[in-house]
């Protein structure tokens, strides 16, 4: 089984300042890793993945995230946030079936001009 | 494409009674997924469907069902609806790769 901790519910930052969202995973086997956005009354979309390879991925709206393995982290960072990026923002797991996503709890994102 | 469709956008049922809620995914995705999200609870995995089979089910009680069309199209309903159901209950549609992709979701209230 996986569990997923995101360590700070609340983050927040002024604007056009770097930002870090904190995730530790637990898993017995390997993983896949996600993150996702979920803005206010809408569903969650996909912000980026690790499944293979580099251990630094990028995804959208200047999102990136660093895998590291012997830390079992996933933190997402951004270098310059934007009022636009006030969100909640989940890290989640599955195994390598992919069939069933475990999440965090979520961290809020506040961006304060 | 058109991305992850759910329908009704938003409900309000009473205790006791059923609701069915309806998720059309990505063309081409065969694999459906439901999670409900509360305050309290987070984001919580129901069960996953490929090609009209359920491959996983979560820790819900059985009042929780679902299932999937040949066209994919799935269907989750809720019977004996509890106040604790009140949730936002999310679809989420994959096909060849790891990732999944979400729809807007159906916000269920119960009273």
């Amino acid at each position: 089984a996986q569990s997923v901790t995101q360590l700070d519910s609340q983050v927040p930052v002024f604007e056009e300042a770097p930002v870090e969202l904190r995730c530790n995973y637990s898993s017995s086997v390997s993983v896949y890793l996600f993150w996702y956005v979920q803005y206010p009354n809408q569903g969650l979309q996909l912000l980026l993945k690790y499944l293979s390879g580099s251990t630094l991925v990028k995804g959208i709206n200047g999102f990136e995230a660093e895998f590291n393995k012997s830390q079992t982290s996933f933190h997402l960072r951004k270098p310059s946030v934007h009022i636009s990026d006030t969100a909640e923002y989940f890290c989640a797991v599955s195994d390598l079936r992919a069939q069933k996503l475990v999440f965090g709890q979520g961290t809020r994102l506040t961006i304060n001009p | 494409k058109a991305g992850v469709t759910q329908t009704p956008r938003y409900l309000i049922k009473t205790r006791g009674q059923q609701v069915t809620l309806s998720c059309s995914p990505i063309s081409g995705h065969r694999s459906v997924s439901w999670y409900q999200q509360t305050p309290g609870q987070g984001l919580q995995f129901l069960f996953e469907y490929f090609s009209e089979t359920q491959r996983n089910k979560g820790n819900f009680p059985g009042r929780f069902s679902g299932r999937q069309f040949s066209n994919s199209r799935s269907e989750m309903n809720v019977s004996t609806l509890e106040l604790g159901d009140s949730a936002l209950y999310l679809c989420a549609s994959s096909g060849e790769g790891a990732e999944q992709y979400f729809g807007p979701g159906t916000r269920l209230t119960v009273t």
